[in-house]
């Protein structure tokens, strides 16, 4: 089966700049999950979705950060202005709804450099 | 809310040797400890994972044991090959599907040959 797919696999912006990430989750998967991984450290949770619904959005930077799922397939993170700390790996996440949260795939994730 | 805790942050052992990662975790209500590897450039990939309702389990090389009471899990790896070597991070959360996964700050793990 496909797995999760993102686009673009790399971006270099510089501060200030707006730059818009994609998502694509594996055919079903009502769930879907946005998340923030800076070199070094574990993935953080930006958002959840499940279908077109947010379920979780409490460490969305909401004043710069926004996401959507409009259809409940795909997503896309936007980020407006970007900040130096911005740089970091997001990566998307997809997975069955209900009690199947073993099946989280992850996608290959965008590589964001905010100069 | 929940916090989780990994140790140590880098471990190098001798190939064919074990190995061994730590978590605790803080919130009572998680019940679901799954655990990811991630090689460098690649996305995490879920290695092995345990419910609460069950204190160890295995999967070939790979085991991970659960201490509801203190709050704790831990991964081990058994006769360790090159190909482990990767950044591993255990994760936490409750088995609702509202409930989110939080993630530890991860684990480099190096097996010397």
């Amino acid at each position: 089966e496909a797995g999760v797919a993102q686009s673009p696999r790399y971006k270099i912006i510089e501060k200030r700049q707006s730059v818009a990430f994609w998502c694509n989750p594996i055919s079903g998967h009502a769930t879907l999950y946005w998340y923030q991984q800076i070199l070094g450290q574990g993935p953080k949770l930006l958002i959840q979705f499940q279908n077109n619904g947010v379920v979780d959005d409490s460490q969305l930077p909401k004043d710069r950060f926004s996401a959507e799922r409009l259809k409940g397939v795909d997503s896309t993170l936007k980020i407006q202005p970007a900040k130096l700390e911005d740089s970091a790996v997001y990566l998307c996440a997809s997975s069955l709804p209900g009690r199947a949260k073993k099946d989280q795939f992850f996608g290959p994730g965008t590589r964001l450099t905010v100069l | 809310g929940e916090n989780v805790e990994q140790h140590p942050s880098t471990l190098s052992v001798q190939e064919g040797d074990s190995a061994v990662i730590k978590c605790t975790y803080s919130d009572s209500a998680s019940n679901y400890f799954p655990w990811y590897k991630q090689e460098l450039g690649k996305r995490p990939q879920l290695i092995i994972d345990i419910r609460s309702n069950v204190g160890e389990k295995k999967d070939q090389r790979i085991a991970v044991t659960l201490n509801k009471t203190a709050k704790h899990f831990s991964l081990h790896i058994t006769e360790t090959q090159p190909e482990d070597s990767a950044v591993y991070f255990c994760a936490a959360s409750s088995y609702s599907s509202a409930s989110k996964i939080i993630f530890g700050s991860g684990t480099r793990l190096s097996i010397r040959p």
